[in-house]
């Protein structure tokens, strides 16, 4: 079965960059979509398709895939941006829905 | 707006059988399926299956196939996802999230606010 993974946590001072990445075969050859969690809430899509914004995120969430890694890019972090991110993909062979195991974004 | 709204807290015997409801609204329940995704207590997201909401057709992970059916009721627009067999590795907060069974490479755009299902004797 397809496998993604992803850092257990990811450490960035305010107004820095944060870059998680979600490591997959050929993973560049899917799209990949990313969520944010935080405590007690339900997850949020925060970059679909590789690199689209939905309605109401803001533009400092970014998204690349190619090779064999994704990676969400978050510009400026905020103290509110802390939270757990999670990197999603269809794998077709399978036919199922396969998520990383999940970053958690700390702000220092 | 879209809104995915779910049952409450349950509390189950193993062996029992839960069955978790989610009423959605603010969009045409017909054109997208429902996902069903659970997290256990301190750990990462699984997706369980998902049912068309045009056509009633299910896709179940392997890890739950046999324990778990997803349905709809077009008629008052609410999924369900009954699980049989409980067991306390069960013990988790389910997830309905919108999806669209028909893409290629599908996501969940929005989200149920979550049931805690707890599963203890």
């Amino acid at each position: 079965s397809y496998v993604l993974t992803q850092p257990p946590s990811v450490s960035v001072a305010p107004g820095q960059t944060a870059k998680i990445t979600c490591g997959g075969n050929n993973i560049g050859r899917k799209n990949a979509h990313w969520y944010q969690q935080k405590p007690g809430q339900a997850p949020v899509l925060v970059v679909s398709d590789d690199s689209d914004r939905p309605s109401g995120i803001p533009e400092r969430f970014s998204g690349s895939n190619s090779g064999n890694t994704a990676t969400l890019t978050i510009s400026r972090v905020e103290a509110g941006d802390e939270a757990d991110y999670y990197c999603q993909v269809w794998d077709g062979p399978s036919v199922h829905v396969v998520f990383g195991g999940g970053t958690k974004l700390t702000v220092l | 707006q879209v809104r995915l709204v779910q049952s409450g807290v349950e509390v189950k015997r193993p062996g029992a059988s839960v069955r978790v409801s989610c009423k959605a609204s603010g969009y045409s329940f017909m054109f997208y399926g429902i996902s069903w995704v659970r997290q256990a207590p301190g750990q990462g997201l699984e997706w369980m299956g998902w049912i068309s909401g045009y056509t009633g057709d299910t896709k179940y992970s392997q890890r739950v196939q046999g324990r778990v059916t997803m349905t709809t009721d077009t008629s008052t627009r609410t999924a369900y996802m009954e699980m049989r067999s409980l067991t306390s590795d069960d013990t988790a907060v389910y997830y309905c999230a919108r999806v669209d069974t028909a893409a290629s490479e599908p996501k969940f755009d929005f989200w149920g606010q979550g049931t805690l299902v707890t599963v203890s004797s």
